[in-house]
């Protein structure tokens, strides 16, 4: 069974400072994708970054970027530059890449302060 | 078109209504999914269909009962629920598990939702 833990219910973070969200992971998978999802107080359910197992190098998008360490099980979102429109609930999804289903951690609740 | 439609943004229902829940896409997605959100809650799944037929069903009660009428549209028909039934229910869809190659994801991408209570 896979499970996907965060760690950190909630975090606050300065406006233009950077955050670090944990995400943590159990399978015995080799290949397999991992995401971030954003859900703004509008309840919508965003996509922020993905990553495959398989590449080994971490992926960005803009003010977003994860840091991968596969032998710990580790997928942390790192923001920087945080903005007001950052302030969300941040959920870390695990997927098995012979599969359609989610693993969904508990969620981090990430409100930015101007 | 990347957008994952629902209807009606808001439903309020006695527990003794038939109600319908609606989710649309046009990426071409052959699979969509149902998934039931309480505040500050990741969201729960509750039924997958792949290429029109259901995959998965998280062992529901029966009084939710998922329809896949075609590979763009997914309903939801309630019947006799409960006030603990009341949430968010998240519709969303995905490439789907066959077009797997590398750099293929399959993200889900998520409608607005329907927030329903139940009286």
């Amino acid at each position: 069974a896979q499970t996907v833990t965060q760690s950190q219910p909630e975090m606050s973070v300065q406006e233009a400072e950077t955050v670090t969200l944990s995400c943590t992971y159990d399978t015995s998978e080799s290949n397999y994708y991992l995401f971030w999802y954003k859900q703004p107080p509008s309840r919508q359910m965003i996509l922020v970054i993905r990553q495959e197992a398989y590449k080994q190098q971490n992926a960005t998008e803009n003010r977003f970027s994860v840091n991968f360490q596969k032998a710990a099980k580790s997928f942390s979102l790192k923001i920087s530059d945080s903005q007001l429109g950052d302030t969300a609930m941040y959920f870390c999804a695990f997927m098995k890449v012979t599969g359609n289903q989610f693993y969904f951690g508990t969620g981090t609740s990430l409100t930015v302060i101007p | 078109d990347t957008e994952v439609t629902q209807t009606p943004k808001h439903l309020v229902m006695g527990m003794t209504n038939k109600k319908s829940l609606k989710c649309e896409q046009h990426m071409g997605h052959r699979a969509m999914y149902w998934y039931k959100q309480k505040a500050k809650k990741p969201p729960e799944l509750m039924f997958v269909y792949s290429y029109e037929k259901l995959s998965i069903n998280e062992s529901v009660p029966s009084r939710f009962s998922p329809e896949c009428p075609n590979s763009s549209l997914l309903n939801l028909h309630l019947h006799a629920l409960q006030p603990e039934d009341s949430a968010l229910y998240l519709c969303a869809s995905s490439q789907g598990i066959l077009r797997r190659t590398s750099g293929f994801y399959n993200e889900q991408f998520f409608g607005p939702g329907t927030r329903l209570t139940v009286l």
